[in-house]
């Protein structure tokens, strides 16, 4: 398997404008999470999926942030309008979540992220 | 409120100097404690997993091991590509992990 993919890998624009982010999970995993990281605060969960519905959003900082996932191997995290405070990288990560031998397994495998650059 | 801390910020070994990395967690009825490897421009990568107090893994030169408050990363013996930064996460069970803001390890030639 390829991994997590992510794209683009680097997106650079200009404060108000739409920014789309894209994730492609691991065939078969069935939760996906999308992450912001910045030097300030670490790696912040914003929000994540179980079979392609949203569970838990409460990471969004504002309304300016939506995410989808029409299907099991496609995500996006839609910024509108950016601002210069969303610079950071963001990434996605997939997980197939179980239990086995009585323990619940749930590692979460990353994709090597998208750095956006509001100016 | 479930919060994971690390210790210390950075980290700069000889070759061969062993030592270890501190993640402390109040995570209220914790379900997993992970533990990634970040390298610059990467996304962490995922290393152990560990689950009750008392439990040990190991890989390579690294050791994790978990107390009821705290976990470890041993190294021993580290080599310049051990350098990283190396984050722990903590989880209740609810899918959802709460990261530390990581260690960042530089192992000197």
């Amino acid at each position: 398997d390829a991994g997590v993919i992510q794209s683009p890998r680097h997106e650079v624009t200009e404060m108000g404008q739409e920014v789309t982010l894209r994730c492609k999970p691991i065939s078969g995993h069935d939760y996906l999470f999308w992450y912001r990281q910045t030097m300030m605060r670490g790696l912040e969960l914003l929000i994540y999926f179980n079979n392609n519905v949203p569970i838990d959003d409460s990471g969004m900082p504002e309304d300016r942030f939506s995410a989808k996932m029409p299907n099991a191997s496609f995500s996006t995290l839609k910024i509108q309008p950016s601002e210069p405070r969303d610079s950071a990288v963001y990434f996605c990560a997939s997980s197939l979540a179980g239990l086995a031998g009585g323990r619940m397994y749930n590692e979460q495998f990353f994709g090597p992220g998208t750095r956006l650059t509001v100016l | 409120e479930d919060q994971v801390t690390q210790s210390p910020e950075a980290l700069r070994l000889q070759e061969g100097e062993s030592s270890s990395l501190n993640c402390s967690y109040t995570v209220s009825g914790l379900r997993g404690l992970f533990w990634y490897r970040q390298d610059p421009g990467k996304g962490p990568e995922f290393l152990f997993t560990l689950y009750s107090a008392g439990e040990e893994k190991e890989k390579e030169r690294l050791k994790a091991t978990l107390t009821k408050k705290e976990s470890f990363l041993h190294i021993t013996a580290p080599k310049p590509e051990d350098s990283a930064t190396y984050l722990c996460a903590g989880t209740s069970g609810t899918y959802k992990y709460i990261f530390g803001t990581g260690t960042r390890l530089k192992v000197l030639a």
